[in-house]
């Protein structure tokens, strides 16, 4: 099945500055790679997404790149601000109906 | 609209219980999961319903793990002989699958906390 690693578990930024998170996958079927922000007591909320047919994504100050090659895909956060802080989660599928596989999460704090 | 729902929040059994654990996904939305969090980890997959049936419970742990979705709406994950290792954040998502290119996207409720003193 599917292994999904993700890096850092930690990881602290001063308010303004960009936060990287990046995650590797396994299974070359993958073809959805999606990514959560689970904020303290709440299920994780669904952030950005990218399909294998992309390789890039943007949202506002949220960016996802995908290289299918290396089997990599990374969430760009740009000018964080405090209410970033949460933990964020990648997961990967290799297609519809079937299980995400999740990382194992990246607590960001963001300092004011 | 309204999202996910999850009841109870909160469950504090004894081991040996038997406890039961509910799921409302969005309306209209065809496919539902069951996920098991544990304290710092990922959500684990537990099972997936296409409507009524089971089209995957490959993630169920043992046979003491049992969920329903008998209208193909609401959802019922069920736990036989608790145990102190079953306690864990359980969480429930729904997907419009099928939906074109929307179908892969699964959305969260907020997961009832189980612990099992």
């Amino acid at each position: 099945g599917e292994n999904v690693e993700q890096h850092p578990s930690t990881l602290s930024v001063q308010e303004g500055d960009s936060a990287v998170i990046k995650c590797t996958y396994s299974d070359s079927a993958s073809n959805y790679f999606p990514w959560y922000k689970q904020e303290l007591g709440k299920g994780p909320q669904l952030i950005i997404d990218i399909r294998s047919n992309v390789g890039e994504k943007k949202d506002q100050r949220i960016a996802v790149t995908l290289n299918k090659t290396a089997k990599h895909f990374s969430l760009h956060i740009t000018e964080t601000q405090p209410e970033d802080s949460a933990v964020y989660f990648c997961a990967a599928t290799p297609h519809t109906g079937n299980q995400f596989y999740f990382g194992t999460g990246t607590s960001l704090t963001v300092i004011p | 609209g309204a999202g996910v729902s999850q009841t109870p929040s909160n469950k504090v059994t004894e081991k040996g219980k038997y406890v039961e654990l509910r799921c409302d996904p969005i309306s209209g939305h065809t496919a539902l999961y069951w996920y098991r969090q544990s304290l710092g980890q990922g959500p684990e997959f537990l099972i997936y319903f296409q409507g009524t049936g089971a089209a995957d419970d490959s993630g169920l742990p043992n046979d003491r793990f049992f969920a329903v979705r008998p209208e193909g709406s609401v959802s019922t994950l069920k736990i036989q002989r608790t145990e102190r290792g079953d306690s864990a954040v359980y969480l429930c998502a729904s997907s419009p699958s099928g939906e074109g290119t929307r179908d892969y996207e699964q959305y969260f409720g907020p997961g009832t906390r189980l612990t099992v003193t």
